[in-house]
C-alpha cells in the first residue's frame, strides 16, 4: 500500500529561479490538494483537483504559481521567479471523491536563498 | 483572519493522564471537523473526525467533542502515552469540497 509521495523532499534554490514539485497521490483517489505550511502555522490551502480539473484556487496562489494534473494522476506545482517568502513546506494530499479524510504526503521543503 | 484557532501552542501531560486539546472556530458554515497529528519531518496524519450533526465521536483512546453553540471542539486522549507526543492540528471544512482550514497547532508532550 503506497501512500502519497512527493518529490523532491527538499529543494534549495536561489531567488529568481523556477522550481517544480511533483506529487503522486494514492492511486484510487481522484481528488488531489496542495497546501503550504510555514513555521509555526498550520497548512494553508492552495488548490485542488478533481481528476484533471482544477476546481478551486486560493488567493495565496499568485500568478507565479501554477499547478497541473494532466491525466488525473500525478500533479506538479511550479513556482516561477522564486522569492524568499516562498520558503515553506509544500504538502500534497489526496482523497476519494466523497472522502472525508485527506491523506498527506511527507511534503517538499523549499528554501529560497 | 483566522477562522480556526488553537490558542495553546503547547501542552505537557504526564503519561497515563488525560490530554485535552482545544480548538475554536468562527465560520458557522463549517460542517465537518478533523484532528490531524504531525511528527517532525512527516506529513500530517488523520486522527479522528466529527460531523456537525454529532456532538461526540470516539475512537479508542481518542474522543472529539463538538459544541456548535460555542463554536468549540476538543480532543481528549485517555490515557496519554509518550508516543502521542506530536503537533496536533484542528481542521474544518464546508460541504463536500473538503478544502480544510487548519489551526496553527498544539505541541503535545507526554512525559514518562
Amino acid at each position: 500500500d503506497t501512500g502519497v509521495s512527493q518529490d523532491p523532499r527538499h529543494k534549495i534554490t536561489k531567488r529568481g529561479q523556477n522550481v517544480t514539485f511533483r506529487c503522486d497521490p494514492i492511486s484510487e483517489h481522484n481528488r488531489l490538494y496542495w497546501y503550504r505550511q510555514t513555521l509555526g502555522q498550520g497548512p494553508e490551502f492552495l488548490t485542488y483537483f478533481q481528476n484533471e480539473a482544477q476546481l478551486e484556487k486560493s488567493r495565496l496562489l499568485s500568478d507565479r504559481f501554477s499547478a497541473e494534473r494532466p491525466k488525473g494522476s500525478f500533479s506538479t506545482l511550479e513556482i516561477q521567479r522564486t522569492e524568499q517568502g516562498d520558503s515553506a513546506m509544500y504538502l500534497c494530499a489526496s482523497s476519494e471523491s466523497q472522502g472525508a479524510k485527506l491523506f498527506f504526503g511527507e511534503g517538499s521543503r523549499l528554501t529560497v536563498l | 483572519d483566522q477562522q480556526v484557532k488553537q490558542n495553546s501552542p503547547s501542552l505537557s501531560v504526564q503519561e497515563g493522564r488525560i490530554s485535552i486539546l482545544n480548538c475554536d472556530y468562527t465560520n458557522s458554515m463549517f460542517d465537518y471537523f478533523l484532528w490531524y497529528k504531525k511528527y517532525p519531518a512527516e506529513g500530517p496524519t488523520f486522527l479522528i473526525s466529527i460531523s456537525s450533526i454529532k456532538d461526540k465521536n470516539e475512537d479508542g483512546r481518542f474522543t472529539v467533542f463538538l459544541n456548535k453553540s460555542a463554536k468549540h471542539l476538543s480532543l481528549h486522549i485517555v490515557p496519554s502515552q509518550p508516543g502521542d507526543s506530536a503537533v496536533y492540528f484542528c481542521a474544518a471544512s464546508v460541504g463536500s469540497a473538503r478544502q480544510l482550514t487548519f489551526g496553527s497547532g498544539t505541541q503535545l508532550t507526554v512525559l514518562p
